[in-house]
């Protein structure tokens, strides 16, 4: 069974730019979360979709949007882009909704996006 | 505030001997723990779990204990490994409440396993 994809891998803009970032889950799996991880601050919880619908929503403004389709394949859009924005996005898929809260999240390898 | 705290950026262990990576956290409604492991341009990886209704949870060379009192948990790696060499996140989450669904990682802890 194929893992979670990401495209694109690396993805250079500058300020004030709008990025798109893309993300396949594993086959059969209906719930997408995305998370951003920067040096400083870890891993941070985005959002999470399942069946096209968003669940969950971390704390990061409005400039963060996502959805997911009716393939259960998501995007996530950031609006604005400032240099703090330069970090990498994490994709993860489940079964369930919830499913974040048990071992069967898996993770795609991310995008690195940087914003000059 | 940082609701899951790993207090150590790195730690550097000889290949045969304990790792011990610590995790505190502050939240008294996070009732489910998750260990994951991250090789450069790869994703995080599942590694262990413990149930709020556990203490110790083992798994082959991996073992994680959690102090419910202390709100503290820690990955025991016996023995260690040079592949066992990556940034091993420490992750909670609450079955319930408005954060259910969310796993709340912490900084992660940078492993070296030197031969």
């Amino acid at each position: 069974k194929a893992g979670v994809t990401q495209t694109p891998r690396y993805l250079i803009k500058t300020r004030g730019q709008q990025v798109t970032l893309s993300c396949s889950p594993i086959s059969g799996h209906r719930s997408v979360s995305w998370y951003q991880q920067t040096p400083g601050q870890g891993l941070q919880f985005l959002f999470e979709y399942f069946s096209e619908t968003q669940r969950n929503k971390g704390n990061f403004p409005g400039r963060f949007s996502g959805r997911q389709f009716s393939n259960s394949r998501s995007e996530m859009n950031v609006s604005t882009l400032e240099l703090g924005d330069s970090a990498l996005y994490l994709c993860a898929s489940s079964a369930r909704a919830g499913g974040a809260w048990s071992n069967e999240q898996f993770f795609g390898p991310g995008t690195r996006l940087t914003v000059l | 505030d940082q609701q899951v705290k790993q207090n150590s950026p790195s730690l550097s262990v000889q290949e045969g001997r304990i790792s011990i990576l610590n995790c505190d956290y502050t939240n008294s409604m996070f009732d489910y723990f998750l260990w994951y492991k991250k090789y450069p341009a790869e994703g995080p990886t599942f590694l262990i779990s413990i149930s709020s209704i556990k203490d110790k949870n083992e798994d082959g060379r991996f073992t994680v204990f959690l102090n419910k009192s202390a709100k503290h948990l820690s990955l025991h790696i016996v023995p260690s490994q040079p592949g066992d060499s990556a940034v091993y996140f420490c992750a909670a989450s609450a079955s319930g409440g408005g954060s259910q669904g969310n796993l709340i990682f912490g900084k992660g802890t940078k492993l070296s396993v030197k031969p």
